[in-house]
């Protein structure tokens, strides 16, 4: 399986301030048609996940451009421009170039 | 906009076999080049994937609970079905199904099955 890695655990962050979590993967997430299958999703309180990214850099539907996804092959970024109250909960990124998808172990961000 | 909702027992016993449903609404489960997926979270831990059916009705399973699982669709219901046997307590977990091309794109609220006597 591939393992995704997240860097750091947990954040806390004052509003507006931003944001960065990394990702990493055991093996390339660059497929041969030039994708690049790494997702971000973020997990609020009591709620599924939701997308916000899709392959590297990619917003999702609906999804604020203080978000933006960034990286490739194995190393992977999350940022956030200015953290919104509304942006805690647990934050992580997902790997489907292989099965079986996994994700990494999340993580949880706060608002100072 | 597609939603989807799952439903089935929330207590399952040790041994027997978990089935779960996933309905969905607002657009058809045999319809567009989607996969749609079944994903577990125990409480307060991560997340897991267990496996996937295509629109053609292939499926792919996670090697580590594939001798146990079965993912199914009804296209005249308009539902996707997990079973899940034999099950143990490390199988309590919120059941999560999703829709996607290559991802888990929509999700359900999920449904909270917990393996006990």
């Amino acid at each position: 399986d591939i393992v995704m890695t997240q860097t750091p655990l947990s954040l806390s962050v004052t509003p507006g301030q931003p944001a960065s979590i990394s990702c990493k993967s055991s093996q390339s997430l660059l497929h041969s048609d030039a994708k690049t299958y790494l997702y971000w999703y973020l997990q609020k309180p009591g709620q599924p996940p939701q997308l916000l990214i899709y392959e590297v850099s990619n917003r999702f539907s609906g999804v604020p451009d203080r978000f933006s996804g960034s990286g490739s092959g194995t190393d992977f970024t999350l940022k956030i421009s200015r953290v919104e109250a509304e942006d805690v909960g647990v934050y992580y990124c997902m790997q489907s170039i292989q099965f079986p998808w996994t994700f990494g172990q999340g993580t949880k961000v706060e608002i100072k | 906009q597609v939603q989807l909702q799952e439903s089935g027992p929330g207590l399952v016993k040790p041994s027997q076999t978990l089935s779960l449903t996933c309905t969905v609404s607002g657009g058809s489960i045999s319809s567009g080049n989607y996969y749609w997926s079944w994903i577990r979270q125990p409480a307060g831990k991560g997340l897991e994937w267990i496996g996937r059916i295509y629109t053609s009705g292939s499926t792919d399973y996670n090697p580590s609970l594939k001798s146990r699982v079965t993912i199914s669709v009804d296209t005249s219901k308009n539902q996707l079905s997990l079973n899940l046997s034999s099950v143990t307590a490390a199988d309590t977990a919120v059941y999560y199904c999703a829709r996607g091309i290559a991802t888990a794109a929509r999700w359900g609220q999920g449904t909270l099955v917990t393996v006990s006597s």
